[in-house]
């Protein structure tokens, strides 16, 4: 069991540029999470796929943002125009079926 | 809507010594799991402990253990001999079936030697 991995751990980039993470979470689990993390909070929810299938968006993912899980293995975000609010630890999160959440590395997105 | 509330922004304890961590939530679900999570300076997430709503026994797990009262909605973290390493942020969070963690703004703690 190898757990959840994220690539980039760390992303600099300059305000209105387009950014993509990636997620690969433990190999069995169906259910998959992003939360968005800054600095001195706790992980605010922001979408999560059972299989390939998005089931849930929060609020917080505006236009600019999205997600896919092609074929129900590794997951992708994507912020479209990057803005200086953006700046934030991207976590992603790996469950099998309804049991608890195992949370990767995080990406630490920088926009300047 | 889901709601968790830590009113502890940060907590010492030395070394050995036992120390409880605070956390009120508010939910209209009558299904739902507890957690705490433990968030060391590398950042990682890693799950301490699980609740279920439904159990009314305590969960215990080695040296953390948490006292749950289901009608104040309250869900406390206690450690026991606190280690060095124990020294990180700690979210209290909920979750209803299959769906979103909901996570309260942290506790500091950090354990003196």
């Amino acid at each position: 069991d190898t757990g959840v991995s994220q690539d980039p751990r760390h992303k600099i980039t300059k305000r209105g540029q387009n950014v993509t993470f990636r997620c690969d979470p433990i190999s069995e689990h169906n259910r998959l999470y992003w939360y968005r993390q800054t600095l001195g909070q706790g992980p605010e929810f922001l979408t999560y796929f059972q299989n390939e299938a998005q089931l849930e968006k929060s609020r917080l993912l505006s236009d600019r943002f999205s997600a896919e899980r092609p074929k129900g293995s590794f997951s992708t975000l994507e912020i479209q125009r990057t803005e200086q609010g953006d700046s934030a630890m991207y976590l992603c999160a790996s469950s099998p079926a309804e049991d608890e959440q195992y949370f990767g590395p995080g990406t630490r997105l920088t926009v300047t | 809507a889901q709601t968790v509330t830590q009113s502890q922004p940060e907590m010492s304890v030395q070394e050995a010594e036992t120390v409880t961590l605070s956390c009120t939530y508010d939910t209209s679900e009558s299904n739902y799991y507890l957690f705490w999570y433990k968030q060391p300076p590398s950042r990682q997430m890693i799950l301490v402990i699980r609740q279920e709503a439904y159990k009314q026994q305590n969960a215990t797990e080695n040296r953390f253990s948490v006292n749950f009262q289901k009608a104040a909605k309250s869900f406390s973290l206690k450690i026991s001999d606190s280690q060095l390493g124990d020294t990180a942020m700690y979210f209290c969070a909920t979750e209803t079936s299959g769906s979103r963690l909901t996570f309260g703004e942290g506790t500091q703690l950090t354990v003196n030697p």
